[in-house]
């Protein structure tokens, strides 16, 4: 079975862009969640949804960040515009309810904002 | 919210062992581990419940002490494999809730 996939793998652009991380969480999994990952704060939650609703979304750095699940099988993590400190990898996870709560990661987005 | 790992950093050599730990100052309802290698995703090692259920694989150990919100994942006869940072996610209410991780203790297997 595929895992999480995320696109782009590598995303550089230039500060003011707008940004688009994509997500496609594995095939009948009921939660996905959206983490960022720095040097400086480790694995940050930003946000999670259940049955592609947003539960959370406190972690979410500012109203420069959303996130939309419009159906079960993908979410889009949008940066507009972008800012330079917002370079990090973003990583997309998804888990099964009814599993042992383990969280599948997908590879994760490099994002450079020059 | 976000649980305290230690150690930060440890260097070990084929063969030894190695603890860390994961404490946090909230009630807990599962502490879950997972290594992460460079460049790479965080990978699921374990996951420790309240009420002591225990799930994971690998030469790898946990335990989960509810009354001090502490977990020690232990690490014996380490291998070169196991080199790579570990992080400890804690969620404070029941499965669904929010998977907040620590900073990351980095593990280092010199042969």
């Amino acid at each position: 079975d595929a895992g999480v996939i995320q696109s782009p793998r590598h995303e550089v652009t230039e500060m003011g862009q707008e940004v688009t991380l994509r997500c496609k969480p594995i095939s009948g999994h009921d939660y996905l969640f959206w983490y960022r990952q720095t040097m400086m704060r480790g694995l940050e939650l930003l946000i999670y949804f259940n049955n592609n609703v947003p539960i959370d979304d406190s972690g979410m750095p500012e109203d420069r960040f959303s996130a939309k699940m419009p159906n079960a099988s993908f979410s889009t993590l949008k940066i507009q515009p972008s800012e330079p400190r917002d370079s990090a990898v973003y990583f997309c996870a998804s888990s099964h309810l009814r599993g042992t709560g383990e969280l599948f990661f997908g590879e994760g987005s490099r994002l450079t904002v020059l | 919210q976000q649980p305290v790992q230690s150690p930060q950093a440890v260097i070990l050599r084929e063969g030894e062992d190695a603890v860390i730990n994961c404490s946090s100052s909230k009630a807990l309802y599962s502490v879950h581990w997972y290594r992460q290698k460079h460049g790479e995703a965080p990978v699921f090692l374990m996951i420790l419940l309240k009420g002591g259920e225990q799930k994971g694989h690998e030469k790898i150990s946990a335990s989960f002490n509810e009354k001090k919100q502490q977990s020690s994942l232990y690490l014996t006869a380490s291998q070169l494999s196991y080199s790579g940072t570990y992080f400890c996610g804690t969620a404070l209410m029941e499965y669904g809730n929010k998977l907040v991780f620590g900073a990351g203790t980095i593990l280092r297997v010199k042969s």
